[in-house]
Formats: structure tokens, sequence, C-alpha cells
């Protein structure tokens, strides 16, 4: 079985200030997969990133930041310079290969509240 | 934009009562869910379809029902609903088994409340 842990149910920050979202995953599979979405108040689910297992680098795209650590089943992302419109509810979310299914398993997001 | 589309967005209907939830996956994707995204559940694994075929189920009820049809849309089956039944569905779909990716585009999702 795979699961993903999202410990901070809700973060408050004011614009500007850097914040990172914590995931930790576990899974049996040697391969799989890592994703971030994000959750605006207007309620859909939007893709930001895809990381598989067997590719460690961390990724930069403008303002935000993924690292992903195997060695402590991790994949956090960071938003610097945070911005109001960065407010919604933040998804990691994980999908094994086994069976053929990559079927995406959530942890239950992370609300961020980005303050003017 | 997705590129995959639900309808309807809203629906209100009563206890007891079947509604059909419609997806249209994005162009080229063979591979549909069904989640359901409630306050104290999260988002909830329902279903999976892969070209026709129904390949993975999750913590879907009974009364509850689903199927892809030839042109790869598919329907949401929610029979003899219940207060409890009130949520946010969504639809997404994929392009496993391609080198397009795993990852899972939603829709909009249709909001259903049971009164």
């Amino acid at each position: 079985a795979q699961k993903v842990t999202q410990a901070q149910t809700e973060i408050s920050v004011v614009e500007k200030e850097d914040v990172t979202l914590d995931c930790v995953y576990e899974t049996r599979d040697t391969t799989y997969y890592l994703f971030w979405y994000k959750q605006p108040p207007s309620g859909e689910l939007v893709f930001l990133i895809r990381r598989n297992s067997f590719d460690e680098q961390n990724e930069i795209s403008g303002r935000y930041s993924w690292n992903f650590q195997k060695s402590t089943s991790s994949f956090n992302f960071t938003i610097t310079a945070s911005q109001v419109v960065d407010s919604a509810v933040y998804f990691c979310a994980l999908s094994g290969s086994s069976g053929g299914s990559y079927i995406p398993t959530f942890g239950r997001g992370t609300s961020l509240i980005v303050h003017p | 934009d997705s590129g995959v589309t639900q309808t309807p967005k809203h629906l209100i209907t009563a206890t007891g009562q079947r509604v059909t939830l419609r997806c249209s996956p994005r162009s080229g994707d063979l591979s549909v869910y069904w989640y359901q995204q409630s306050l104290d559940q999260g988002l909830q694994f329902l279903i999976q379809y892969y070209n026709g075929e129904e390949r993975a189920k999750g913590n879907i009820l009974e009364r509850f029902s689903a199927q892809q049809f030839p042109d790869l849309h598919s329907e949401l089956n929610l029979s003899s609903l219940e207060l409890g039944d009130s949520a946010l569905y969504f639809c997404a779909s994929s392009a496993i088994g391609s080198p397009r990716g795993t990852e899972a585009f939603f829709g909009q999702g249709t909001r259903l409340t049971v009164v």
C-alpha cells in the first residue's frame, strides 16, 4: 500500500516570505512517481510537477522549487517570495507502478494562506 | 485548461435519487480515474478505467458504478443518494502506457449537493 503524509494542515505567511510545504511518502514500489497539485479557491486541481523515483535531481521553475530526497522519502515544495495568488490548497501525490494502474494516492493537503 | 471536461459543474438533488456525472478525457488519454473529495475524507480514489475496461477499484460504494465508452468518455452513476454523498467529484485522465507520462490531469469537478 502507498501513503502520503502532509503533516502541515495550514500555513499562514505574509507576502514575500519563503514557504516550504512538506511531503513524506511510503511505498513498496521500486518505480514510482511523485506529484504536486494546486487547488485554488475556485476548486480545480492543477498539476504542477512530476518526479520519477529514479531521478533525484531537484527542480526549479520560477519561484517554485522541489526537493526530492529518496533517503528520507520526502518530496518538499518551496515557494520563494510568496504572493497572494499562491493562496491555495497544495496536494502531494504518489503513484506506483505495481499492477500497471498508476493510481495517484493523495495526501490530505496543506492550505497555504498568503496575507498581503 | 487541463483538457478534461466534466459536466455538469453543479448538481443539486434529493435523497434517494440517481444522478450521472460525465467526463471527457484529454485527447489521446486512455486512462480515466474518478475521485471523491469531501472535507472529512480528502481526495478518495473511486475507480479507474483503461481503454474501456475497469482497471482498479478503490473505496467505491456499491450504490456507485461507472463505465467508459468506446469514444473513451466516462460516466459515474450515483444511486440511492444520501446526504453523505454530497462532495466534489473529480474525473482525471492520464496517458499511462505512453511516453507522455503518468501524471493525471483533472477536470473542474462536479459539485454534488444532496438535500
